[in-house]
């Protein structure tokens, strides 16, 4: 069974450039997250989502960042325009939807390494 | 709200050694706590999760973790490390609802030959 799938792997761009990061989850995942994790530090939620809708968006920068998941399968994170503060990993994960109060494992992918020069 | 703090940044042992990862949690209720691991350039994976079942948890790889509310601990143990051990260790606490994780700072390990 395939992982979560992101890419580019790495990308490198000027400030105040666009750049859009994209992942396709787990076949059959309905919960779709995008963490961002900076340099010696843990992940940190950027948005989840249930399907199409974003349930958990609090904790993104909605001023340079979105996000969108069409169809409730692949998604694509966007940040317009880059700062040099944005240069981080972007992590995706996903995870199966049973019910809300139980654990449901999180698969990650590898990430993309974002440098903003 | 459930915190953890991981006592090392740093935790360095020798090939063949026991491993000690240690994670103290803050919460007024028996958490949902994980740990996580993160090897260089690749995805985090789950290595084990206590979810107030058995207080004793094997995971993957041979580690293990148990739960002790008297301590409030959920210390990651290994009785032998290996060279493919080394990599960032996350104790993670699950916030319901909605299965959010809360990711601190880790711990890295190195295993030296």
């Amino acid at each position: 069974e395939a992982g979560v799938v992101q890419s580019p792997r790495y990308k490198i761009i000027e400030k105040k450039q666009p750049v859009a990061f994209w992942c396709n989850p787990i076949s059959g995942h309905n919960t779709l997250y995008w963490y961002r994790q900076n340099l010696g530090q843990g992940p940190e939620l950027l948005i989840r989502y249930e399907n199409e809708e974003a349930v958990d968006d609090s904790q993104l920068p909605k001023d340079r960042f979105s996000a969108e998941r069409l169809k409730g399968v692949d998604s694509t994170l966007k940040i317009q325009p880059a700062e040099l503060g944005d240069s981080a990993v972007y992590l995706c994960a996903s995870s199966p939807l049973r019910d809300k109060y139980s654990y449901n494992e999180q698969f990650f992918g590898p990430g993309t390494r974002l440098t903003v020069l | 709200a459930q915190s953890v703090t991981q006592l090392d940044s740093h935790v360095s042992v020798s090939e063949g050694t026991p491993v000690l990862l240690r994670c103290n949690y803050s919460s007024s209720y028996s958490p949902s706590l994980f740990w996580y691991v993160q090897h260089p350039n690749k995805g985090l994976q789950l290595l084990l999760k206590y979810t107030s079942a058995a207080t004793l948890v094997k995971g993957i790889n041979g580690f293990e973790a148990e739960f002790k509310k008297s301590e409030t601990s959920f210390h990651l143990t290994k009785p032998s490390a290996h060279m493919s051990d080394a990599a960032e260790y996350f104790c993670v606490p699950l916030t319901h609802p909605g299965g959010k994780l809360t990711f601190g700072q880790g711990t890295i390990l190195t295993v030296h030959p």
